[in-house]
């Protein structure tokens, strides 16, 4: 089984609608990440969380919002989806390099692909 | 801000070699590289760690020059596996902070 998951894998929605993308890990990993990607802009971080307690604005949080239900779980949400939120969304997870603090891999979810008419 | 890449693409005849170079405007502390095959997830290839010396991943190895804020991540003898695009993702001094990503150069490698 994948350690890091993604629900749904595809979707399509309209603008206005409400959105929710699910992550879900078994690595035990206390860090996880939402990011966009977009063609020609790479990987851009919406929000990232440290613990169940963390949540953090990443670049691009404006019309995004995330819930840490639990250590395994993120989900990001489009409170009213817009066309300009069609994207790639991947969930990822890492965890803190004992010694050193700074990070170590990043695991990344299989994305989910989302498209907003 | 993200890290700059370059080259933006990148086409490659199996064997040879080639550089893909990333560069920032802030002082950095750590240099992640990733590689994207199409359709799948950017798949963890090495952190570079200021102070550290240069890793090596098969025969992609890479470095960081502190002073310039830039690494760069070299493919030695490339192989059709290596197609893909490449990802440089940087962190700022603390090292708890975020990793922040460029815009990704994107190799192609044909026989």
């Amino acid at each position: 089984d994948a350690d890091v998951t993604q629900t749904p894998r595809n979707r399509i929605t309209k603008t206005g609608k409400r959105i929710m993308l699910e992550c879900s890990q078994t690595k035990g990993h206390d860090r996880m990440y939402w990011y966009r990607q977009d063609p020609g802009l790479g990987l851009r971080l919406i929000y990232y969380s440290f613990d169940v307690k963390d949540i953090n604005k990443g670049e691009i949080s404006d019309g995004y919002s995330v819930s840490r239900q639990a250590q395994a779980k993120f989900s990001l949400s489009l409170e009213s989806a817009i066309p300009n939120q069609t994207a790639l969304y991947f969930c990822a997870t890492s965890d803190p390099a004992p010694r050193s603090g700074s990070y170590n891999e990043q695991f990344f979810g299989p994305g989910t692909r989302l498209t907003v008419l | 801000q993200q890290p700059v890449q370059s080259p933006q693409a990148v086409i490659l005849r199996e064997g040879e070699d080639a550089v893909i170079n990333c560069s920032s405007s802030k002082a950095l502390y750590s240099v992640h590289w990733y590689r994207q095959k199409h359709g799948e997830a950017p798949v963890f290839l090495m952190i570079l760690l200021k102070g550290g010396e240069q890793m090596r991943h098969e025969k992609i190895s890479a470095s960081f020059n502190e002073k310039k804020q830039q690494s760069s991540l070299y493919l030695t003898a490339s192989q059709l596996s290596y197609s893909g695009t490449y990802f440089c993702g940087t962190t700022g001094p603390g090292g708890y902070q975020k990793v922040t990503f460029g815009t990704g150069t994107k190799l192609q490698v044909i026989p």
